[in-house]
């Protein structure tokens, strides 16, 4: 079954950056989109961006453009995502997730696949 | 790219039946037939509950039903049990590869 592993928690400073993996096991890797979910303490879901290793580019959502990158490395089949310009605001819960299956190819579909998620604390 | 809305609370009584409303735009919500609906338990990763409006995945049960009508998507549970309470998100495909979600629905069994 396809697993995603997440990197431990993070507490950052304001105005730096923070850099969190997802490592994906027990499948194939290049052909899924994985998107990157935040959750603040006690707010909602809100999608970041994501990307499908086999096109190399990611999507981002509006908010997220120039302060969020996603990169993919196959050869590790692991998926990162880097906020810069940190503020207390971006205190949250950071996952990776995916869909699996013959769904699994893109966005449309939902995702049933979660890292266990990793905590990410700004502060001064 | 606004998230969905959703309202903030929603309750019912076990046994009874409960609906959910998610309100996008004609950019998400009503240009695709691509929204899903997730459970979340406090502490726990979301679970997926509905895609493409109305389909479950393995292991749902049939209790949970999805539908659509232009802007606007509803998640109706029926049969309430005490294991339902939870918060409620709906997602949507918002094209050029991009997802949007709703603000999520405190679900209350009394």
């Amino acid at each position: 079954q396809v697993q995603l592993v997440q990197s431990g928690a993070e507490v950052k400073k304001p105005g730096s950056s923070v850099k969190v993996s997802c490592k994906a096991s027990g499948g194939t890797f290049t052909s899924y989109a994985v998107s990157w979910v935040r959750q603040a303490p006690g707010q909602g879901l809100e999608w970041m961006g994501g990307i499908i290793p086999l096109f190399g580019a990611a999507n981002y959502a509006q908010k997220f453009q120039g302060t969020v990158t996603i990169i993919a490395d196959e050869s590790t089949s692991t998926v990162y995502m880097e906020l810069s310009g940190l503020r207390s605001e971006d205190t949250a819960v950071y996952y990776c997730a995916r869909r699996s299956g013959t769904y699994g190819d893109s966005f449309y579909y939902g995702l049933d696949v979660w890292g266990q998620g990793t905590t990410v604390t700004v502060s001064s | 790219q606004s998230a969905l809305t959703q309202p903030p609370s929603a309750s019912g009584s076990p046994g009874q039946s409960v609906t959910i409303s998610c309100t996008g735009t004609s950019s998400d919500v009503g240009a695709y037939n691509y929204v899903s609906w997730y459970q979340q338990h406090p502490g726990k990763a979301p679970k997926l509950m509905i895609y493409e409006v109305s389909k479950w995945p393995s292991g749902v049960p049939d209790r949970f039903s999805g539908s659509k009508s232009g802007n606007t998507a509803s998640l109706t549970v029926s049969g309430l049990q005490t294991e339902d309470e939870a918060d409620y998100y709906c997602s949507s495909y918002a094209g050029s590869n991009t997802v949007v979600f709703g603000g999520g629905t405190k679900l209350t069994v009394l």
